[in-house]
């Protein structure tokens, strides 16, 4: 069966510390999407991919990167983590077309900055 | 812009209940709609969707129709069980965009 996974599931890092979180589908999906999720906020848009070597900023993106060098895989990375970045982290990815496709969400990481 | 409003919560219902959670929309044009649900624990998963006006989507005893005169999806169930406790998400999408505008999620509790 298809799926979408993210690893690490939790993370602790210390601030300053450049982070890099995982997330690979097997779906085939051209569009892939991270966000973040906190009290209060409901999901952020981090970053978006509708395709290899596209990444485009999303709502929050200050302090974030992603490539897309293949499909399968969207790693976000935390160039130099701050205690504001302490949150769940979530990847998804959706099919392009005419309209736009249902998103499949991973597990999520829950990533704690001290 | 293009934006979603949901009901705020916690909602604490009894088992057997009735339950809508509201959600309105703005955006232009003809967007597509969505419910999602997120488990404890989990991440979100679809629950149903609607792309055009008048549709309804339904699934597990849920629905929502897709009102464009009063840009609403309320989220509606007729009976409510302990294991639909979770956070129940409305997005919009436009056009050929993979992009989804979320609501800020309403958290449902149901008690036995």
């Amino acid at each position: 069966d298809a799926e979408i996974t993210q690893s690490p599931r939790h993370k602790i890092t210390e601030t300053g510390r450049q982070v890099t979180l995982a997330c690979h589908q097997t779906w085939n999906h051209n569009n892939m999407f991270w966000y973040r999720q906190d009290l209060g906020h409901g999901l952020r848009l981090i970053h978006y991919s509708y395709g290899v070597q596209d990444t485009n900023k999303g709502e929050v993106s200050d302090g974030y990167s992603v490539s897309r060098s293949n499909t399968e895989d969207l790693p976000l990375t935390l160039e130099s983590a701050a205690s504001s970045q302490t949150s769940v982290y979530f990847c998804a990815s959706s099919q392009s077309g005419a309209k736009v496709d249902t998103q499949y969400f991973g597990p999520g990481t829950r990533l704690t900055v001290l | 812009g293009n934006s979603v409003t949901q009901m705020e919560g916690p909602v604490t219902l009894s088992e057997e209940a009735f339950l809508t959670i509201n959600c309105t929309y703005t955006a232009t044009g003809y967007p597509s709609l969505f419910w999602y649900v997120q488990y404890p624990g989990e991440g979100l998963q679809l629950l149903l969707k609607a792309t055009k006006a008048d549709d309804k989507g339904s699934n597990k005893g849920f629905e929502a129709t897709y009102r464009k005169e009063t840009t609403s999806f309320h989220l509606e169930k007729g009976s409510v069980q302990v294991s639909d406790s979770a956070v129940y998400f409305c997005a919009l999408g436009r056009g050929s965009q993979g992009n989804l505008i979320f609501g800020k999620g309403t958290k449902l509790s149901v008690k036995p």
